[in-house]
């Protein structure tokens, strides 16, 4: 049983370019999550996902996009990358929003 | 919004004492989760709880729910204990999904 699974762990941009950071989880949860943590602050979500076809922005939604084909992925996209986009990057998934939540190793992404 | 605070922000303990750390949030919950980061590491999910006391080995969380208040405690505390403890709160809402509110983390180093 994998849980969630993040894809890089690490990875180097350069400004202006593009990339997808990705998220499968094989639970069947319905929510999914994206996070981004930086340093000294708490975790703050960014998009999240109540099931396949939809999704909705969270607290820090400017500069990623979202889908939720299936279930079990939820790809966060960064389309013209910028200094300020530097974090660790979390998914997470849970059946309700209130139960357990399960998270990914992270993606640690710097744009230089 | 619910505001999470926790405290200490950094704490360093000898090998075998007892540890408290420390979360208070603003409004109501559903469920209030304690997560533990290892350095370089992903999030793991430690408790997860709405009222009462939840004992896992040496690991105690405990919840007020009048007080908006909740401790985990850590006894006879180990070096591998070292880690971020993080205080997440949920909230049921009525049709979507607002994910977790978290605190900022609270760093424990345990010295030999």
């Amino acid at each position: 049983n994998a849980g969630v699974t993040q894809t890089p762990k690490f990875r180097i941009l350069k400004i202006g370019q593009s990339m997808t950071l990705q998220c499968t989880q094989d639970m069947n949860h319905n929510y999914m999550y994206w996070y981004r943590q930086d340093p000294g602050m708490g975790l703050k979500l960014i998009y999240y996902s109540v099931g396949a076809g939809i999704t909705d922005k969270g607290e820090v939604p400017n500069g990623y996009n979202v889908s939720r084909s299936t279930t079990e992925d939820f790809p966060l996209r960064l389309e013209l990358a910028a200094p300020s986009q530097t974090s660790v990057y979390f998914c997470a998934s849970s059946t309700e929003t209130y139960t357990e939540a399960f998270f990914g190793q992270g993606t640690r992404l710097t744009v230089v | 919004k619910n505001e999470v605070e926790q405290s200490p922000q950094n704490l360093t303990a000898q090998e075998g004492e007892f540890i408290t750390i420390n979360c208070s949030y603003s409004v109501g919950i559903s469920a209030l989760h304690w997560l533990q980061q290892h350095p370089g590491g992903g999030i793991v999910s430690l408790f997860m709880l709405s009222s009462g006391k939840k004992k896992h080995g040496r690991l105690i969380a405990t919840i007020n729910i009048q007080e908006k208040h909740s401790s985990l405690h850590i006894t006879a505390s180990h070096p591998r204990d070292s880690a971020v403890y993080i205080c997440a709160v949920s909230a049921r809402t009525g049709g979507g999904a607002d994910g977790l509110t978290f605190g900022k983390g609270t760093h424990l180093i345990i010295q030999p």
